[in-house]
């Protein structure tokens, strides 16, 4: 069965800075990867997915990730941080018509 | 609407009793799932629907769960016999179709307090 790590439970990083969250998956055909953001009250929103192609896909919000099949990831990046960015993040794939998530990484942004 | 609609937002109920939670996809939306989401972990799938049928039950954790969707549309997770193991955040999701090239759009959920 495939399997989602997201080995970061907690990230802070300043305002301004840069960040990047990892998530590495188990799955032996091609993977089609997602990210979500999901901040306090609120629903679980689609940052960005790969399905196949350019590696490096662009989402919302000034998010990008890049996939790896060598390494199994698919880490989430953003050059410069917003105190807006402050929510939780979770990793997913798509197999067998539903997704399977990570356990997520909660960032916080200093001032 | 615009999104996917639950209902209730908070629920408080007592060890034993029943409890129905709504879901509304976003219309048009043929495909609809259920997740629950513990306090610091991911979600966790539960059931999906394509159309009216379950096409995938095998996340539901005991037959204290069930869900339905009569209509093709609007769906109710109902659990019996609540446990407080059951309090959680459940969240449900609506897709245009099934397979991965199709989004899929979650709304805020309904929090499950078990007392």
């Amino acid at each position: 069965a495939q399997s989602v790590t997201q080995p970061d439970i907690h990230i802070t990083v300043s305002e301004g800075a840069s960040l990047e969250l990892r998530c590495n998956y188990s799955y032996g055909a091609t993977p089609y990867l997602f990210w979500y953001v999901q901040s306090p009250g609120q629903g679980l929103q689609l940052l960005l997915k790969y399905f196949s192609g350019d590696t490096l896909v662009q989402g919302i919000k000034g998010f990008e990730a890049e996939f790896k099949r060598s390494q199994s990831s698919f880490n989430l990046r953003k050059p410069s941080v917003h105190w807006s960015d402050a929510a939780e993040y979770f990793c997913a794939v798509h197999q067998g018509n539903k997704l399977t998530f990570g356990g997520g990484t909660r960032v916080l942004v200093k001032p | 609407g615009a999104g996917v609609s639950q209902t209730p937002s908070n629920k408080v109920t007592e060890k034993g009793k029943y409890v129905e939670l709504r879901c509304d996809p976003i219309s048009g939306h043929t495909a609809l799932y259920w997740y629950r989401q513990s306090l610091g972990q991911g979600p966790e799938f539960l059931i999906y629907f394509q159309g009216t049928g379950a096409a995938d039950d095998s996340g539901l954790p005991n037959d204290r769960f069930f869900a339905v969707r009569p209509e093709g549309s609007v769906s109710t997770l109902k659990i019996q016999r609540t446990e407080r193991g059951d309090s959680a955040v459940y969240l449900c999701a609506s897709s245009l179709g099934q397979g991965a090239g199709n989004t899929i759009y979650f709304g805020e959920g309904s929090w499950l307090t078990v007392v």
